[in-house]
């Protein structure tokens, strides 16, 4: 079955520590997505990519890097200077330039702090 | 900037009741509208939607009709189960963008 996988499902980070959020897809999609979701928040965009190599900052991109080596991989890295990155963060994917399609989630990882 | 408005939760209703949850939107263009369902500890799911005027989007009972003229896209049910208890996530899609969604409304259904 084609999907998105997002691993690990918990993540522990401590202070001053640099820890990546992996996200893999097979749905052969050109487009990823991270977001972030805090309670009462909605899901904001911290980043997104629409080909490989390539990327664009979201509307909270700060203390979070990405990369985009492979079609079917997007890490997320939330970085020491992202100051409260408790929160459960969920990728996507979508085709890319289709207003009218939507986008497929993964089951989120949830990351707190020790 | 485009966004997206939903009614503020908790919503609280017994098995069969009738549910609606309003959603407004403002955009330029003509954006896709989606609604997006997150059971507890999961992901998003596509629960429905229209891209264009007067579409109406439709999936396991869910119902909502995209108005141009009132900028809504509001979410129906004629008869709520407990399975429904979960959060639901109104969004916009323009061309070439990342989705823009509401803050979610919470739904509670009890038998």
């Amino acid at each position: 079955d084609g999907g998105i996988t997002q691993s690990p499902k918990y993540l522990f980070r401590k202070e001053g520590q640099n820890v990546t959020l992996s996200c893999e897809q097979n749905l052969n999609h050109d487009a990823m997505y991270w977001y972030r979701q805090d309670p009462g928040q909605g899901l904001r965009l911290i980043y997104y990519s629409q080909i490989v190599n390539d990327f664009q900052k979201g509307d909270i991109a700060e203390g979070y890097s990405v990369s985009r080596e492979k079609k079917e991989s997007f890490p997320l890295t939330v970085t020491s200077a992202q100051k409260n990155p408790t929160a459960f963060y969920l990728c996507a994917s979508s085709i890319r330039e289709m207003g009218n399609q939507p986008q497929h989630f993964g089951d989120g990882t949830r990351l707190s702090i020790l | 900037g485009d966004s997206v408005t939903q009614m503020e939760g908790p919503v609280t209703l017994s098995e069969e009741a009738f549910l609606t949850i309003n959603c407004t939107y403002t955009a330029t263009g003509y954006p896709s509208l989606f609604w997006y369902v997150q059971y507890p500890g999961e992901g998003l799911q596509l629960l429905l939607k229209a891209t264009k005027a007067d579409d109406k989007g439709s999936n396991k009972g869910f119902e909502a009709t995209y108005r141009k003229e009132t900028t809504s896209f509001h979410l129906e049910k004629g008869s709520v189960q407990v399975s429904d208890s979960a959060v639901y996530f109104c969004a916009l899609r323009g061309p070439g963008t990342a989705l823009i969604f509401g803050k979610g409304t919470t739904l509670s259904v009890s038998s």
